[in-house]
């Protein structure tokens, strides 16, 4: 069975560092792209950024570009969403998602979606 | 970024009534269109990609289609497990954006 399995929720305060985990498996990890979103309480879906395992190559959105670092350990099956300093904004579930496509120097497309999807950890950042 | 206009914000149904949800791309999108389905306290569910590719063991009541930069999902008849809330994303270009939503609810 193809899954993704995400690590468990935290509970952190402001200015802590956190970085949590995505584990493929049942496919070739390393020929997919792993994303990342973010659902904030309450609200919609936004594509964070996502990384190719194979090579590394690593895209953000500007939105988040600076704000998260994405990694990922091919030889674990595992990609990382990590923050250096949480603020309560961070409050958020997050999902990370499988992908393909092909990319250029600028730009990368995808037709065929988010097909798999883990099942989401709960990020509380609280004082 | 690509915005992506979805409407309506919400709506409500009753079991066998025919849907439709519309997301419109700021700009061309070519086919580069995902719809997905997301219920309470779950995560998201691809149901369509390509714009009209149906994935496998979704219901054929499901279906899509383009118009240009706008898209339509169509639930034919709509049935008790379908209320639920359901996202279009855009794969052309980076950032790949979402649209805001539409949460179907039971009249």
């Amino acid at each position: 069975e193809v899954q993704l399995v995400q690590s468990g929720a935290e509970v952190k305060k402001p200015g802590e560092s956190l970085k949590i985990s995505c584990k493929g498996s049942g496919y070739t990890f390393t020929n997919y792209w792993i994303g990342w979103v973010r659902q904030m309480p309450g609200k919609g879906l936004e594509w964070m950024g996502f990384i190719y395992p194979g090579d590394s190559d690593t895209r953000y959105s500007p939105s988040f570009q600076g704000q998260v670092t994405i990694s990922a350990d091919k030889s674990i099956s595992t990609a990382y969403l990590q923050w250096s300093s949480l603020e309560a904004s961070d409050t958020a579930m997050y999902y990370c998602s499988r992908s393909t496509g092909y990319c250029t120097t600028g730009n990368c497309y995808s037709r065929d979606g988010m097909d798999v999807w883990g099942q989401g950890t709960t990020v509380i950042v609280s004082s | 970024d690509i915005q992506m206009t979805q409407s309506p914000s919400s709506l409500s149904a009753s079991v066998g009534d025919r849907v439709t949800i519309t997301c419109r791309a700021s700009q061309s999108i070519s086919s580069y269109l995902n719809w997905y389905q997301q219920k309470p306290g779950k995560a998201p569910k691809l149901l369509m990609n390509d714009a009209s590719t149906l994935q496998s063991g979704v219901p054929s009541r499901f279906s899509g289609s383009v118009s240009g930069t706008d898209f339509t999902l169509t639930i034919s008849s709509l049935q008790p497990e379908d209320f639920a809330s359901y996202y279009c994303q855009q794969g052309y270009i980076t950032p790949w954006t979402f649209g805001q939503g539409t949460k179907v609810e039971i009249k």
